[in-house]
């Protein structure tokens, strides 16, 4: 079955630093991996998709993730966190068209 | 962008009152909307399929007669948690669907039955 796994459910980085929140797929066919972005009182927001074009993939706000085969993995990344990237992130897997597959999600801190 | 507005964002209720969620697309029109529920610390689960004009499609282990789904537009579909009990307390969050297949979400609510 296909399933995503969060790695930390809380990341705390300070402003400037690299952001990396962690997720990991299980799939036993070429998979369609999201990554999602709730902020407080909003709905998630599409940060990013893979679909099987290319490795890497840029998404809004300056966030970007690998998708790395050989080790199953969709890592989130940032260069320099900023104040207002503070929110939870979430991984998804598309099953098929009726069903995506979440993580559990990571929250997000940047200190000052 | 799309926007989904779900209301309430918040409700509290008491053990056997019935709750209603509504999830609304606002400026597109969305056939299929979906329905997931959060426990803390867990993952989004999806709990049902919501199609316009037509039963909802529930996930395994989702009880159809608690959960109400109806669908009656192409823009609002209501989940009715009925005879709620405070197992039922969770963050509940709606997806809608346009015509490029893109998902949009709603702000969730979270319900507290006690």
């Amino acid at each position: 079955a296909q399933s995503v796994t969060q790695l930390g459910s809380h990341v705390s980085v300070s402003e400037g630093a690299l952001v990396l929140l962690r997720c990991n797929y299980s799939s036993s066919v070429p998979p369609y991996l999201f990554w999602y972005v709730q902020y407080p009182n909003q709905g998630l927001q599409l940060l990013l998709k893979y679909t099987s074009a290319a490795t890497l993939v840029k998404g809004i706000n300056g966030f970007e993730a690998e998708f790395k085969k050989s080790e199953t993995s969709f890592h989130l990344t940032k260069p320099s966190a900023h104040m207002s990237d503070a929110a939870e992130y979430f991984c998804a897997v598309r099953i098929n068209n009726n069903d995506m597959r979440f993580g559990a999600g990571t929250r997000l801190t940047v200190k000052p | 962008g799309a926007v989904v507005s779900q209301h309430p964002s918040w409700v509290i209720c008491k053990s056997g009152t019935s709750v209603k969620i509504e999830c609304r697309s606002l400026d597109f029109q969305a056939t299929t909307m979906f329905w997931y529920r959060q426990f803390p610390k867990q993952s989004l689960m999806l709990m049902a399929t919501s199609n316009e004009g037509s039963k909802a499609t529930y996930e395994q282990g989702v009880e159809k007669d608690k959960f109400l789904i109806n669908h009656a537009s192409l823009t609002l579909s209501t989940l009715t948690v009925t005879s709620a009990h405070p197992e039922d307390s969770s963050f509940y969050i709606c997806s809608a669907r346009d015509d490029g297949e893109k998902l949009f979400f709603g702000s969730g609510t979270q319900l507290s039955v006690l």
